[in-house]
């Protein structure tokens, strides 16, 4: 069965860093991209970033230069590294893996809540 | 930045129903666009991808058109599990964005 488990969220305070984890099993993980969407409570969706096969990589506006995606396919793990965390970063983060050799996500995990306060 | 509006943000309908939503983009992005069913509490779904192609297993109720700058999500007949919020998102150029949603209710 084709699945993505995340793990890593929790509450932080503002400026502090978390790291998600992303475990892939039951399909060839490093054949596809791989995706971060996260959203607020109560809002709508919001495109993190996304790491290729071939290990490339692109952020949103938001979170440049504060988050690193990156990926282990010798242990299917994807990562989130997120650091300057502020209270806009709070939601329910999402890995999703893209169907390949596009940006069409087609399985997703069930997420991780991350919380950024006081 | 490309930006997706999508109509109406709300929409109430009754089983049976043929319903239509629509994603206007701020610039062409030929058909690189996909739509995603999203239920209270789960992760989204891909339901269409490249405009209109339907993702293995979703019922062919679900079809998507368009090109360029404007697409549409049509359910023909809806259908009690159908009731969730769909949301397009743009592939076409990085920052990849998604729509507002539209949320789909029981009339």
């Amino acid at each position: 069965e084709v699945q993505l488990v995340e793990s890593g969220g929790g509450l932080v305070q503002p400026g502090g860093s978390l790291r998600l984890s992303c475990a892939a099993s039951g399909f060839i993980f490093s054949v596809n991209h791989m995706t971060w969407v996260r959203q607020a409570p109560g809002k709508g969706l919001e495109w993190v970033s996304v790491i290729y096969s071939g290990y490339n990589t692109h952020y949103s506006d938001s979170v440049k230069g504060r988050f690193t995606i990156s990926r282990d396919n010798s242990k299917n793990t994807l990562y989130l590294q997120m650091n300057s965390l502020q209270t806009e970063d709070t939601g329910v983060y999402y890995c999703a893996r893209d169907i390949v050799s596009t940006n069409y996500m087609d399985v997703w995990g069930k997420g991780t809540t991350v919380t950024v306060s006081s | 930045d490309i930006q997706l509006t999508q109509s109406p943000s709300f929409l109430s309908a009754s089983v049976g129903d043929r319903v239509t939503i629509t994603c206007r983009a701020s610039q062409a992005i030929s058909n690189y666009l996909a739509w995603y069913q999203q239920k209270p509490g789960t992760a989204p779904k891909l339901l269409i991808y490249a405009s209109f192609t339907l993702q293995s297993g979703v019922p062919s109720r679900f079809s998507g058109s368009g090109s360029g700058a404007e697409f549409t999500l049509t359910i023909s007949s809806l259908q009690p599990e159908d009731f969730a919020t769909y949301y397009c998102q743009q592939v076409n150029s990085y920052p990849l964005t998604f729509g507002g949603g539209t949320k789909v209710e029981i009339k």
